[in-house]
């Protein structure tokens, strides 16, 4: 199947820094990428959804301003989280699907802790 | 709207005994269905998924699932348990009639495979 890398694999932070999240599709083209948030024991919580060259799509009650989202080529979307706080630590997940896949491929997840 | 349902929190079965996560689905369209799994700390990984054709589906690790579209069920099964297959899984839909349209993640099912 194809393959979906993330980096960093996981982080911690001091509260007011900004982490940035890079998520790769490594063998295909992802014309659509997702964000997805985890809470422990919890199902994912899709975020945005982002297609290449384009703007972000957000979920309702997720700041736009806060996770910034940019989907710059085929093969890669980045996350960031501005001026991240406690309440912020989450294990963060990004998909992607090419336009001829059904098929939504998973990134390893980013586990983030903000001290 | 589409929604996806996993009544059971928790599966608990015997090593190399037949196990099965159930699923059940509401969506408006042509219903695209997909198992994917998750180990801690880790992404998720698909297993198989139904989008036309058969309706028993067969996947990785030797996992496979039944189409039911009058019982709108997409149950998951193998027929011998695994210790390694204790997980979380996640069964998800999609509105095949429109591409632009997310996945929906049912909660998730922990599945304990006791040896």
């Amino acid at each position: 199947g194809a393959v979906v890398s993330q980096h960093p694999s996981r982080v911690i932070c001091k509260s007011g820094t900004s982490v940035k999240i890079e998520c790769r599709s490594l063998d295909f083209q992802a014309t659509t990428m997702f964000w997805y948030r985890q809470f422990p024991k919890q199902s994912l919580m899709l975020m945005a959804t982002s297609n290449e060259g384009s703007k972000a799509t957000y979920e309702q009650g997720v700041e736009k301003d806060k996770f910034l989202i940019n989907h710059a080529s085929l093969t890669l979307s980045t996350l960031t989280v501005t001026s991240a706080h406690p309440e912020d630590s989450s294990f963060y997940i990004c998909s992607a699907r090419a336009r001829n896949l059904e098929t939504q491929y998973f990134g390893p997840g980013t586990r983030l802790l903000v001290l | 709207a589409q929604s996806v349902a996993q009544p059971e929190d928790q599966v608990n079965v015997a090593e190399g005994n037949p196990l099965t996560v159930k699923c059940t689905y509401s969506v408006s369209g042509n219903p695209y269905l997909f198992w994917y799994v998750q180990y801690p700390n880790r992404g998720l990984q698909f297993l198989l998924k139904y989008i036309t054709g058969d309706n028993l589906v067969k996947g990785s690790y030797g996992f496979e699932a039944e189409f039911n579209k009058s019982q709108t069920s997409f149950h998951l099964k193998k027929p011998s348990a695994l210790v390694s297959d204790s997980a979380l899984y996640f069964c998800a839909v999609r509105d095949g009639d429109n591409y632009g349209q997310n996945f929906v993640f049912g909660p998730g099912t922990r599945l304990s495979v006791l040896p």
